[in-house]
């Protein structure tokens, strides 16, 4: 699976969108973007992922660059609750078998 | 309400002894995992199973057993030939995503403490 780099800590202010960046510049071309974010003491949280198209559901937006060599996580009205260490993964797909690799992530902190 | 549970939520134990952490889930999915997290660490994959009475080795197995006995059901045992054992211990469940990938949940953890 393709290696991921973040940064490891941003900031946003309440309301405004937090953009959360992440290079995945060896991905192939079946290898697919996830994201999760871990709030303090608690465990992951499934977010949102994509191969090509930008997605979109209720909790975020991701925005996959055309030559897929990053991606972007936006949550457009971040709340404290946003606080925490968002992961982006790339992975294989093996028909439901996948298994995560969790580097250590960017945290975010919402400031009021 | 549909979830995986971890009990207990904290568990201290003296060098030496195995400990049995819990992880159930009622979502009737077919694959459980188990991960190990140390303080401002990613996740590292201790097992995995895929279906009942089948499980794999991960990253880091050694001084760790699991069962699967049924589907529900993945316990994880923490031997005394694990050297750190202390660390938040996560269980997830998966099943697939609409496009065909595992899609994992996340159970609260587990906080051990060894001394």
């Amino acid at each position: 699976d393709a290696k991921t780099t973040q940064p490891p800590s941003m900031d946003c202010a309440e309301g405004r969108a937090a953009n959360l960046p992440c290079n995945h510049s060896t991905i192939s071309g079946n290898e697919y973007v996830y994201w999760y974010r871990q709030i303090h003491s608690q465990g992951p949280q499934y977010i949102i992922h994509g191969l090509k198209n930008n997605e979109t559901n209720e909790m975020a937006s991701l925005i996959i660059t055309e030559d897929r060599k990053s991606s972007t996580l936006i949550l457009p009205h971040a709340t404290l609750r946003d606080t925490a260490v968002y992961y982006c993964i790339v992975l294989l797909s093996n028909f439901g078998n996948e298994k995560l690799t969790f580097g250590t992530g960017t945290r975010l902190t919402i400031i009021p | 309400d549909g979830g995986i549970t971890q009990s207990p939520k904290y568990l201290f134990r003296k060098e030496g002894q195995n400990v049995t952490l819990s992880c159930e889930q009622n979502l009737n999915h077919d694959a459980m995992y188990w991960y190990r997290q140390d303080p401002g660490q990613g996740l590292r994959l201790i097992y995995y199973s895929q279906i009942v009475n089948d499980f794999q080795k991960g990253d880091i197995a050694e001084g760790y057993s699991v069962s699967r006995e049924k589907k529900e059901s993945f316990p994880l045992t923490v031997t005394s030939a694990q050297k750190n054992p202390t660390a938040f211990y996560l269980c997830a469940s998966s099943t697939r995503s609409r496009t065909g990938l595992a899609e994992q949940y996340f159970g609260p953890g587990t906080r051990l403490t060894v001394t």
